[in-house]
């Protein structure tokens, strides 16, 4: 098993430009979460998806998106990249919402 | 929001035992309480969770006392590897539905030789 997987592992992007991070899990795990880490600080959660077909807000979702496309897959989109989403951005998944979460190696996003 | 208070860091030597105490005066009944290590470049990776009293795994202990607003994790003899940040983390169910991970700063580590 690979676990939770990230494309692309590293990305810079121009002001204004968007793109789409993905994300899949070969768990079986029903649940699935997007994090951003800024540099020194604790992870803060953008979106999840307790289970396939539903997304809700976390803490900071504005200037997000996401897509659950299926079980394993849970894609996190910018529509208008800014600076102030220079981050690392991290996938995770759990068998349900109170499960032990599963981490991705980390997307480094660079926005100039 | 249930939320956590963790010491923002901890220095200790190898061969200590190291005691990190979270606090989570906010936390519902149905709450687990997990512990989370991280790697500089890497994704969080679990430690331990927990309900009640104590548990026991071949990496930590995690004890938690009856009230439950707090718990503490404890690392027997720590080594240089151990050095991460280590973040406490509470379930949150708020009452629209849903669930909201809190992860809070978490307690940076350093293991010095």
């Amino acid at each position: 098993n690979a676990g939770v997987t990230q494309t692309p592992k590293f990305q810079v992007l121009k002001t204004g430009q968007s793109m789409t991070l993905q994300c899949a899990q070969d768990m079986n795990h029903n649940s699935m979460y997007w994090y951003r880490q800024d540099p020194g600080m604790g992870l803060r959660l953008i979106y999840y998806s307790a289970s396939e077909g539903t997304t809700d807000k976390g803490e900071v979702p504005n200037g997000y998106n996401v897509s659950r496309l299926n079980k394993r897959e849970f894609s996190l989109r910018l529509e208008s990249a800014a600076p102030s989403q220079t981050s690392v951005y991290f996938c995770a998944s759990s068998e349900t919402s109170q499960e032990t979460q599963y981490f991705g190696p980390g997307t480094r996003l660079l926005v100039l | 929001l249930a939320k956590t208070t963790q010491p923002i860091s901890m220095d200790s030597y190898e061969g200590q035992e190291v005691n990190i105490t979270c606090s989570h005066n906010n936390i519902a009944t149905n709450d687990y309480i997990t512990w989370y290590q991280q790697f500089p470049s890497q994704g969080p990776r679990f430690i331990i969770q927990g309900y009640k009293t104590k548990v026991t795994n071949e990496v930590a202990s995690l004890f938690i006392p009856a009230d439950r607003k707090s718990s503490t994790l404890s690392l027997p003899r720590v080594s240089l590897s151990d050095t991460a940040v280590y973040y406490c983390l509470v379930g949150d169910r708020p009452n629209t539905g849903g669930f909201k991970t809190i992860f809070g700063a978490g307690t940076r580590l350093f293991v010095k030789a």
